[in-house]
């Protein structure tokens, strides 16, 4: 049972645009969600986070929004740079433990 | 530079034939964990450690084991491995547990055959 979700498996975005990635979740107890991004080969490194006492975190090109009620968030990314293509996970936390979506893999083409 | 690292990044191996990947850290974090990413699946927690001997299984837990004698240290332990446990490895760690932004190794690419 997937208690985080990204339904979208790739998303391609024209440099300069903006990029929207969209998470789920299903647990209540959840109260802090972050982001991380993946190049080939290397490992998941942090991105941006937010705690659920927040709606908004922005840092640089970078702002995630949460939605409690609707249990979801997502990741906008304005400008989107080549540099951004690369596999974005969404992770959601309580206490002891932080539970993972599959992953969007966002191409950005010059 | 504060690190997470793992060996090997690549390990072929037959089935039913014990293996260890190591995990070591070097920031002085309490929290880690270990995961495996499958395709569609994103990353599953397989085992995590709040602390020195304090040990808890993730998801899927099965077939894996786990040690943590020392803080720096969480090596993964496949006793008998089976095919279904190729997959890419990562080893994480935190300050704060689920609170903290994970730092996570490069990965062990595993194929059981």
């Amino acid at each position: 049972d997937q208690q985080v979700k990204q339904n979208s498996p790739s998303l391609s975005v024209q440099e300069g645009r903006i990029s929207i990635l969209n998470c789920d979740y299903t647990n209540s107890m959840f109260d802090y969600f972050l982001w991380y991004k993946k190049y080939p080969a290397e490992g998941p490194t942090f991105l941006i986070s937010i705690s659920s006492i927040k709606d908004k975190n922005e840092d640089g090109r970078f702002t995630v929004f949460l939605n409690k009620s609707a249990k979801h968030l997502s990741l906008h990314i304005v400008p989107s740079q080549p540099g951004d293509s690369a596999v974005y996970f969404c992770a959601a936390s309580d206490d002891n433990d932080m539970r993972f979506g599959a992953g969007t893999r966002l191409t950005v083409k010059p | 530079e504060a690190q997470v690292t793992q060996n090997p990044r690549y390990l072929i191996t037959v089935t039913g034939k014990k293996l260890t990947v190591t995990c070591s850290q070097n920031m002085n974090h309490e929290y880690m964990s270990w995961y495996r990413q499958d395709p569609g699946l994103g990353l599953r927690q397989i085992y995590y450690s709040m602390n020195v001997e304090v040990t808890d299984k993730g998801d899927v837990p099965e077939g894996y084991k786990v040690s943590r004698k020392e803080k720096r240290n969480f090596p993964l332990i496949l006793e008998s491995p089976s095919p279904n446990q190729t997959s890419l490895y990562f080893c994480a760690s935190s300050l704060w547990g689920g609170r903290g932004g994970y730092t996570f190794g490069s990965g062990t690419r595993l194929t059981v055959v």
